[in-house]
């Protein structure tokens, strides 16, 4: 139990696109679900909160203009990096929690703006 | 946020146990510690977690002090696949998790 999806796992694409990323608890109803990203050989750093129906809380230092997070249901987060650039480049992961319940988190979605 | 403190790298040989320690000695009353650990490139494994008591699962046991100053996880039978990093995260109600630099294991056959 308490699978969580990510996709796509990977994506390339060109400087100045916007890319979305989905992440699915697929067994359970997430109350809340999280988007992290990991630069190499460094750890997992927290972007945001999002809980069902309610404006995400981004951490000290993330742009929400630049890092959109829409939870739209009890299973799906989605995260669209707009005008994505080089340094945007990054292991992006999601984790979801349903009440009570300790977070678990998807395989990831590794990024490359070229 | 409760800081921890682990060792940076350990190894130890395969079938023998693992015993991962972590100090953390801010943590407060309500905040649980949690265990998860990351294979490379994929999302990390969510382990074990416990208040105060001793906990056991499938996969590991946690050792938490009287004080909760500090805690062991321990891999009783260690394969070349628990090869991971191995992060201890102290959690309370904001349910937000705060990943330190964690302990890479190698486990050698």
């Amino acid at each position: 139990g308490a699978v969580v999806s990510q996709h796509p796992s990977r994506v390339i694409c060109k400087s100045g696109t916007s890319v979305k990323i989905e992440c699915r608890s697929l067994d359970f109803q997430a109350t809340t679900m999280f988007w992290y990203r990991q630069f190499p050989k460094k750890s997992l750093m927290l972007m945001a909160t999002s809980n069902e129906g309610s404006k995400a809380t981004y951490e000290q230092g993330v742009e929400k203009d630049k890092f959109l997070i829409n939870h739209a249901s009890l299973t799906l987060s989605t995260l669209t990096v707009t005008s994505a650039h080089p340094e945007d480049s990054s292991f992006y992961i999601c984790s979801a929690r349903q009440s009570n319940q300790p977070q678990h988190f998807g395989d990831g979605t590794r990024l490359s703006i070229l | 946020d409760a800081k921890t403190t682990q060792p940076t790298s350990m190894d130890c040989a395969e079938g023998r146990a693992a015993n991962l320690p972590c100090n953390h000695s801010t943590i407060s009353g309500n905040e649980y510690v949690y265990w998860y650990r990351q294979i490379h490139s994929q999302g990390p494994q969510y382990i074990i977690h416990g208040l105060k008591n001793n906990e056991t699962n499938e996969m590991a046991s946690l050792i938490i002090t009287e004080d909760r100053k500090s805690s062991t996880l321990i891999l009783p039978h260690a394969t070349l696949r628990d090869t991971a990093v191995y992060y201890c995260i102290p959690g309370g109600s904001s349910y937000k998790l705060i990943f330190g630099s964690g302990t890479r294991l190698l486990v050698r056959p």
